[in-house]
């Protein structure tokens, strides 16, 4: 069946914009991750939804940044007022279930270039 | 909070060399996890490990579980170029949480 997806698969915009970057997880995922990865480095946490629970904002950077996830599937990844420091490449994941059994499927990411 | 730390950060081998990352965890974990990212790719999970001492291979590739489970190691035997890329460790917490060490970024030279 079909992946994790995410678009765009590229992103370019100037300092000061807003950015939306979406996450499409497989049907049927109740738990969704999103990780910022910067050149050459690790998995930064972001943020992750599970079910109908309220989400873990643990890892946001600052209040630029923001989440929803609709219907408990597709995901917006919101950054307002992007800063150069925002260049990185997203990254969306979504898992069967938050629990001790599961692997995270990832999607192919979204580069995030800010000018 | 809760902190995954892996190690090395880099390693560069010659074909054929072994190669080991390790993983270590700040508290004990549900389970870990396993992943590998190719140059210009994303994330693909391995393995997962769960139980204490647990020990599995896959081909050339040797996962362990530390009997506290707080540490692992991936042991790759006789590393091909078709090896390289990017080691991640992630540990599962009993909030479900996965938290993912900094990777090892394995370099093999022909």
């Amino acid at each position: 069946g079909a992946g994790v997806s995410q678009s765009p698969s590229n992103k370019v915009t100037e300092k000061g914009k807003d950015v939306e970057l979406r996450c499409d997880p497989i049907s049927g995922h109740t738990a969704l991750y999103w990780y910022r990865q910067s050149l050459g480095q690790g998995l930064e946490f972001l943020i992750y939804f599970q079910g109908n629970s309220a989400p873990d904002k643990s890892g946001l950077p600052s209040d630029r940044f923001s989440a929803e996830r609709t219907g408990g599937s597709v995901s917006t990844l919101t950054i307002q007022r992007t800063q150069q420091e925002d260049s990185a490449v997203y990254l969306c994941a979504s898992s069967p279930w938050v629990g001790p059994s599961y692997e995270q499927y990832f999607g192919p990411g979204t580069r995030l270039t800010v000018t | 909070g809760q902190q995954v730390m892996q190690i090395p950060q880099y390693q560069h081998v010659q074909e054929g060399e072994d190669f080991t990352t390790y993983c270590n965890s700040s508290t004990t974990l549900s389970n870990i996890q396993w992943y590998k990212q190719r140059p210009g790719g994303h994330p693909v999970f391995l393995i997962q490990l769960v139980k204490s001492g647990e020990v599995k291979k896959q081909k050339r590739l040797t996962f362990q579980f530390g009997e506290a489970k707080k540490n692992s190691s991936l042991h790759i035997t006789a590393t091909q170029t078709t090896d390289v890329g990017t080691y991640f460790c992630a540990g599962q917490s009993n909030t479900g949480k996965l938290i993912f060490g900094q990777g090892t970024t394995l370099q093999v030279k022909p």
